[in-house]
């Protein structure tokens, strides 16, 4: 069975301090890693896309790679307006399965 | 702009009603989704439509129903038959063949 597990749940960090959140899978016939930011009472906002182990990309101040088993989100010296969830996926044949997220809050 | 319009932001149901969610997007996308969020689970899929005039149940789709009479449109009925409808709902569109999605902004559906 397709299984995305993400950690920690949240995450707080204090503004300029590093860290990483993590997503582990399960999938048969993998289409792709996806990486969301939701925040509260909006819509997830796609961040990146990840398709073979090895591969990372970067945007601002987010970096994501991926591995067979698992993804990090790497998120260098963070601001408050990186307080959101973060929200890992996985492409099965037709659609998307989600991880539950991490709540991520960078306190000034 | 192109993006995806979901409508109304906020809906409240009375117990025993029908209630229609609307989703439009002008991204001249193939595929259209329809999810369930609710606090601490990831979002569930209820639908997907792949063209038009054709739609697939995913995990969750008792008590929901679904129709794609266009490209550009995707409504979602919760029906009196969903026990537990209370949830964010998010509508989400991808090109044909590519399962990357990308969300509108979500409806909040209430029962009081």
């Amino acid at each position: 069975e397709d299984q995305v597990t993400q950690s920690p749940e949240a995450l707080r960090l204090q503004e300029g301090e590093s860290s990483s959140l993590n997503c582990s899978y399960t999938v048969s016939g993998l289409r792709g890693l996806f990486w969301y930011r939701q925040d509260p009472g909006k819509g997830p906002e796609f961040l990146f896309t990840l398709y073979s182990a090895g591969e990372e990309k970067e945007k601002e101040r987010l970096k994501a790679t991926l591995t067979k088993k698992e993804s990090f989100l790497h998120i260098t010296a963070p601001k408050p307006e990186d307080s959101a969830t973060y929200l890992c996926a996985v492409g099965g044949a037709n659609n998307l399965f989600f991880g539950t997220g991490t709540r991520l809050t960078v306190i000034p | 702009d192109g993006g995806i319009t979901q409508s109304p932001k906020y809906l409240f149901r009375k117990e025993g009603q029908n209630v229609t969610l609307s989703c439009e997007q002008n991204l001249n996308h193939d595929a259209m989704y329809w999810y369930r969020q609710d606090p601490g689970q990831g979002l569930r899929l209820i639908y997907y439509s792949q063209i038009v005039n054709d739609f697939q149940k995913g995990d969750i789709a008792e008590g929901y129903s679904v129709s794609r009479e266009k490209k550009e449109s995707f409504p979602l009925t919760v029906t009196s038959a969903q026990k537990n409808p209370t949830a964010f709902y998010l509508c989400a569109s991808s090109i044909m063949g590519r399962v990357e999605a990308f969300f509108g902004q979500g409806t909040r559906l209430t029962v009081v």
